[in-house]
């Protein structure tokens, strides 16, 4: 069965810093999708950004990148130029592209922005 | 375009009680997802309905819990009786039909269900 870990169960940033969550995830399978979600304390989860598995650049979205290393399945989300609406939980999620639509979560990092 | 509706957004109930949670997805949504935070780990899948079928519920913890879907549209899902392990936050989320890379997952606010 797959598994996600996120071992950072909270990060915290000063205002416009960078800073990197990590995400590993266990599969055997080859294809797959991965994503970040993103939990504001209003406590809807967003899209941050997305991977799919076989595309071996990185996703970038704005100030959100990704390092996707699929040998190492290492899925890590880097946010630069932090900002006070960041300050959230961070969801890391796998989902196979086939078969069951279930997605498997981690248990999620809080993220604190620092002024 | 409205969200995905959830509500409660609170129930707080004794053991042994029932509870009767809603999401209305977001129209022309056929997936609907039902996950559960419990305090602290991560959010566990707890069944998937494309329209009215019932397509994955392998995450669903007992038959102490019951989703329906009826006619497509909005879901419920009623727990009965309750016990103290359930207590958690509830999601619901929705997504169209196809590769979920194009089509991503569309959250609700969750309900925080406490069982006393």
């Amino acid at each position: 069965a797959q598994t996600v870990t996120q071992s950072q169960p909270e990060m915290s940033v000063q205002e416009a810093e960078t800073v990197t969550l990590s995400c590993t995830y266990d599969t055997s399978e080859s294809d797959y999708y991965l994503f970040w979600y993103k939990q504001p304390p209003s406590r809807q989860m967003i899209l941050v950004i997305r991977q799919e598995a076989y595309k071996q650049q990185n996703a970038t979205e704005n100030r959100f990148s990704v390092n996707f290393q699929k040998a190492a399945k290492s899925f890590s989300l880097k946010i630069s130029d932090s900002q006070l609406g960041d300050a959230a939980m961070y969801f890391c999620a796998y989902r196979s592209a086939a078969g069951t639509y279930k997605y498997i979560f981690g248990t999620g990092t809080r993220l604190k922005v620092l002024a | 375009e409205a969200g995905v509706t959830q509500f409660p957004s609170h129930s707080v109930i004794e053991k042994g009680q029932t509870v009767t949670l809603r999401c209305d997805p977001i129209s022309g949504h056929d997936n609907l997802y039902w996950y559960r935070r419990v305090m602290g780990k991560e959010i566990k899948f707890l069944l998937h309905f494309v329209k009215e079928s019932k397509q994955d519920e392998s995450g669903m913890p007992n038959n102490r819990f019951l989703a329906e879907r009826t006619g497509g549209t909005y879901s419920t899902l009623k727990v009965q009786p309750a016990e103290l392990e359930d207590s958690g936050v509830y999601f619901c989320a929705s997504s169209l039909l196809g590769s979920s890379y194009n089509s991503p997952l569309h959250f609700g606010n969750g309900t925080r269900l406490t069982v006393t």
